[in-house]
């Protein structure tokens, strides 16, 4: 069975500009969830999609959002990017909510 | 609210020796799952052990082994005979409500390097 894949796996923007990562889950697992790691801040919750439904979010700002497809495939979009928002964005899904995390390899992204 | 503290920040050990890596938690819940996560240098976290807030039974898997002691909030996890492979960044982390979601909260990591 393939893992969780992220797309990019690398990415630089510039502030005020918009980014979309993307992320395939297991086959079979409905749950998505996605993290952003910082050195400062460590692993956060960014929010969590299960039927195309968020179910939980993190303490973030609007500026960061997401969706789930109904093949749960997720994306999550950040705008007006900030140079706070540098960071590696891991996925992870599970069968469903609950479950054990099974994580990507995260996107890395550099705003400048 | 939840939390998780990683005190050890970086351990170095020489092959071969036993390490412990020490988590502690603070949660308001009875019901509860702890984890350890294994992050290498490809970027993934590697999912090691899920621990129910019931069961206080020590777990042994190969080299590795975990003692759960709720009465000290403590998770600690003990590598026996390092492997250079083991060199890694650790996170224990905490579920609270499992089964309605699937968050987790994340202690900083301890970064360990197995120096051959």
């Amino acid at each position: 069975k393939a893992g969780v894949t992220q797309t990019p796996r690398y990415l630089i923007k510039t502030r005020g500009q918009q980014v979309t990562l993307s992320c395939s889950p297991i086959s079979g697992h409905r749950s998505v969830s996605w993290y952003q790691q910082t050195p400062g801040q460590g692993l956060q919750f960014l929010f969590e999609y299960f039927s195309e439904t968020q179910r939980n979010k993190g303490n973030f700002p609007g500026r960061f959002s997401g969706r789930q497809f109904s093949n749960s495939r997720s994306e999550m979009n950040v705008s007006t990017l900030e140079l706070g928002d540098s960071a590696l964005y891991l996925c992870a899904s599970s069968p469903y909510l609950g479950e054990k995390l099974f994580f990507g390899s995260g996107t890395q992204l550099s705003v400048l | 609210a939840q939390k998780v503290t990683q005190a050890q920040t970086e351990i170095s050990v020489v092959e071969k020796e036993d390490v412990t890596l020490d988590c502690v938690y603070e949660t308001r819940d009875t019901t509860y799952y702890l984890f350890w996560y294994k992050q290498p240098p490809s970027g993934e976290l590697v999912f090691l052990i899920r621990r129910n807030s019931f069961d206080e039974q020590n777990e042994i898997s190969g080299r590795y082994s975990w003692n759960f002691q709720k009465s000290t909030s403590s998770f600690n996890f003990t590598i026996t005979a390092s492997q250079v492979v083991d060199s890694a960044v650790y996170f224990c982390a905490l579920s609270e409500a499992p089964g309605a979601n699937s968050k987790l909260t994340f202690g900083k990591g301890i970064t360990l390097s197995v120096r051959p």
